[in-house]
Parts: structure tokens; sequence; C-alpha cells
């Protein structure tokens, strides 16, 4: 059983407000993703991280950010939300190096920008 | 252009058959799969995985099959279940780099009672 959280579960939102998506694991990963998803798309990879002072910007284009100070927190903010921000964000982890390549995925955050 | 293609957007099959999703992709580099099950407003949830040096990998009710040289893989339940009611994703990954992971846009499977 995977333990990655992410807060808040559903969020809406005004335009221009800035907000912080938080993600957590438990598990030790090194490795860390966001993904964007909208109802019958795939999921898009908007960052990832290898580890602790390592992000790099996914293959979808995004004006969120992220940091990883630590190993087992992964935030993506947005400075000034817009309506088309509106999607769900789903954070994911995986270990690297070990026999292992399974990602596992958080609950996601529903966010609704108006 | 979308390397990994689920081209069933649905599907309804009788609890107690077989269900059968497929996914192609286009990478011949793509050496590792998974298959996840989401249910609305949740993260997806992994199922099934394979590597490409094998051509079945069985868990359960669930298997998973490679075609390599057709660059198809599907995944099998069976017997389906009203509870297997979910968008079901496969996605692709190349293991010795990135680690980065591929999706397609996913399969909604309704198993009817």
């Amino acid at each position: 059983e995977a333990d990655i959280y992410q807060t808040p579960r559903y969020l809406v939102i005004g335009t221009g407000k800035k907000i912080t998506l938080e993600c957590s694991q438990t598990m030790g990963h090194d490795k860390m993703y966001w993904y964007q998803q909208d109802p019958g798309m795939e999921l898009h990879l908007i960052h990832y991280s290898y580890g602790v002072n390592s992000t790099e910007k996914g293959d979808l284009s995004s004006e969120s950010t992220v940091s990883r100070i630590r190993t087992e927190h992964f935030p993506l903010t947005l400075e000034s939300a817009r309506p088309s921000h509106t999607s769900q964000y789903l954070c994911a982890s995986s270990e690297v190096g070990s026999g292992t390549k399974t990602q596992y995925f958080g609950p996601g955050t529903r966010l609704l920008v108006l | 252009d979308q390397q990994v293609k689920q081209n069933s957007p649905s599907l309804s099959v009788q609890e107690g058959r077989i269900s059968i999703l497929n996914c192609d992709y286009t990478n011949s580099m793509f050496d590792y799969f998974l298959w996840y099950k989401k249910y609305p407003a949740e993260g997806p949830t992994f199922l099934i995985s394979i590597s490409s040096i094998k051509d079945k990998n069985e868990d359960g009710r669930f298997t998973v099959f490679l075609n390599k040289s057709a660059k198809h893989l599907s995944l099998h339940i069976v017997p389906s279940q009203p509870g297997d009611s979910a968008v079901y994703f496969c996605a692709a990954s190349i293991t010795a780099g990135t680690y980065k992971y591929i999706f397609g846009t996913g399969t909604r499977l309704k198993v009817l009672a």
C-alpha cells in the first residue's frame, strides 16, 4: 500500500489568488511527479524531481512551480490562478534504481478557478 | 503525437465475463509498462506491470500480455466484477533514463451486474 498524500482534495478559488497544492510521501522515494489531468484525457506530466533540490519541467507546459527541499515533500504553487488552471492535479512518487519501477499516486486535488 | 494510445474510450462487459482492454504504443524504446485503475475524483491505483523481457504477467484476476513486435499490450480481467467499473490507464516508460511515464487516454470499463 502506497503512502502518498495530497491536500487539499478539493479547492475552489477566485482568479488571481496564489495557491499551493501539497504532496507528501512516507516511502522515502527519490522521484516525485506532478501530473495534470482533464476529464477523458491522458495524464500530462508537468513537473518531476529526482531528489532534493532537483526539479525539472515535464512534457506539458505549466505556469506552476515546484520545490523539493525535503525528500518527502513536493509542493506545487500557482502564483496567480486562472480559470484555465481548472483541472485535477495528481502527485506521484517512485523509487530509483531498485527492482520495482512502479509509480504510486496520491488521491489528487481537484481545482476549480472561478 | 501520442506515444501511448488507448483507442477504445469505453467498454461494457457482463459480470463474470472477460474484460479485455487494449493499449498500443509507438516508441520501441519503451521497456516497462503499467496498468492503473482510476475512480472519479481519486488518484490512479497501480494494478499490474510488465517488463519488456516478458510477454505475460499474471496477478489474480488480472493478466497483462505484451506483444513487442506489434507494440501492443492488453489487460485481461477474469472474471469481471461490478467493482472493476472504472477508468483504466496504460502507461509506458524507458527505465534506463529519466523514469518518465507516458500515459494513454484511458478506457472506461463498465461491468454490468
